[in-house]
């Protein structure tokens, strides 16, 4: 079964909006989760890796006012795109890694802006 | 910082053998990986290579060679389901946990 876990794994909202991605690790602690954004056809772009307890530390261009992340526990990290436009439709996706150097992915949330 | 290498597309039939390569400029090495990905999907491990050599996992094999700064994934008796994207991938040495950069990737069409 899943070992991260993501939510929503589709969201359709209206432009303007925000909206929160969850993901979570199921059976170990992340004190680090790693974000990612693919836009159709095209590879993985990291966008920020979420540290437990601390800030998040941004890709260079990504903007960390439109794209909160939060690790309150060390089991959770939230992704928060703020005030969404077409152009941030894009699948999302969140990795950890359990002990050693085993990464997880979590299954992805695809974002639709309307 | 850190850039990998790889063709975007490569065409086989059932049965055939594909080979894709990955080469890399990293400031630090902490080995090639690959993974999968099957459109609308996760990206899914499928090897890891910190030394030279070739690693072989039922039909898939990787191959490294540090001193090239090149790598590459071997995908034998292709079947359709392996219809995908490949993504090499690097860790960077310097991040905590396991921050990775990744190949532009390389979509592997099967056809029967």
């Amino acid at each position: 079964g899943a070992v991260v876990s993501q939510h929503p794994s589709r969201v359709i909202c209206k432009s303007g909006t925000s909206v929160k991605i969850e993901c979570r690790s199921l059976d170990f602690q992340a004190t680090t989760m790693f974000w990612y954004r693919q836009f159709p056809k095209q590879s993985l772009m990291l966008m920020a890796t979420s540290n437990e307890g601390s800030k998040a530390t941004y890709e260079q261009g990504v903007e960390k006012d439109k794209f909160l992340i939060n690790h309150a526990s060390l089991t959770l990290s939230t992704l928060t795109v703020t005030s969404a436009h077409p152009e941030d439709s894009s699948f999302y996706i969140c990795s950890a890694n359990r002990a050693g150097n085993t990464i997880y992915f979590g299954e992805g949330s695809w974002l639709t802006v309307v | 910082g850190q850039s990998l290498e790889q063709p975007s597309e490569v065409t086989a039939v059932e049965g055939a053998i594909v080979q894709i390569n990955c080469t890399y400029q990293t400031s630090g090495f902490y080995g090639l990986s690959w993974y999968q990905q099957h459109d609308g999907g996760a990206p899914t491990f499928l090897s890891y290579n910190a030394l030279d050599g070739l690693e072989e996992t039922g039909r898939f094999s990787s191959f490294l060679s540090r001193s090239d700064s090149y790598g590459y994934l071997l995908l034998q008796e292709l079947q359709m389901k392996d219809s995908a994207s490949y993504f090499c991938a690097v860790r960077d040495p310097r991040a905590a946990g396991n921050k990775l950069t990744f190949g532009g990737g390389t979509r592997v069409l099967v056809k029967p």
